[in-house]
């Protein structure tokens, strides 16, 4: 079975606090993507990445910046958190172009308070 | 710009009622439609694309390119169906994908 990991299932920060939220997926996925939840707006799309050091931005980007140094590991980063980023954040990951486009794998997300 | 509409927020149906959830989309290229689920205290996860034409979990979908609609179906629903649902679009072989807002489905007993 595909294990996407968030290390952290629940933060409360502060605004202004630079904020680091880690996934980490075991199956040799190409593709990484993070989302945020919100009720009402659905899922969307904040940043995203095909490769190694590869980031692209997603619909929402501002605010937000990622990291992807090693396959396995894409973090996103909140360089001052704001009251307006408080969510639901979602990372997942996918096989890439092999015949399975479209299946994400998800997270089990990690919800992030800003005070 | 794509785009997938689902414009039931929240839907009620009683057990064994025939269920419908509705999703339509904008898109010029050639979309690839998905139903992804969460279930509480679950993951999101995909239910089912429309390339495989298939059931899942007796649940069906089809493609309907004249109307750009992807409407959710099930002949009786269950209780274990209660779930959030999620209608889902990309360009094809593109692996991004564009999701609407959702609808929170309950089954009543």
């Amino acid at each position: 079975d595909v294990k996407v990991t968030q290390s952290s299932r629940y933060l409360v920060k502060r605004t202004g606090e630079k904020v680091f939220l880690e996934c980490v997926q075991d199956m040799d996925h190409e593709n990484m993507f993070w989302y945020r939840q919100d009720p009402g707006l659905g899922l969307r799309l904040i940043y995203f990445s095909y490769d190694v050091k590869m980031k692209e931005k997603g619909d929402i980007p501002e605010g937000y910046s990622v990291s992807r140094e090693k396959k396995e590991r894409f973090s996103l980063i909140l360089e001052s958190a704001s009251t307006n980023q408080t969510s639901m954040y979602l990372c997942a990951s996918s096989q890439g172009d092999r015949g399975l486009t479209g299946e994400l794998f998800f997270g089990e997300g990690s919800r992030l308070t800003v005070l | 710009a794509q785009r997938v509409t689902q414009p039931e927020k929240l839907l009620s149906v009683f057990k064994g009622a025939p269920v419908e959830l509705k999703c339509n989309y904008s898109y010029s290229g050639s979309p690839e439609l998905f139903w992804y689920v969460q279930y509480s205290r679950q993951r999101l996860q995909l239910l089912l694309r429309h390339i495989s034409r298939e059931s899942i979990k007796g649940f069906t979908a089809d493609l309907n390119k004249g109307e750009t609609s992807f409407h959710l179906k099930k002949p009786f629903a269950q209780e274990e169906d209660s779930a959030m649902y999620y209608c889902a679009l990309s360009n094809f072989g593109n692996e991004k994908l564009t999701f609407g807002t959702g609808t929170r489905l309950t089954i009543i007993p």
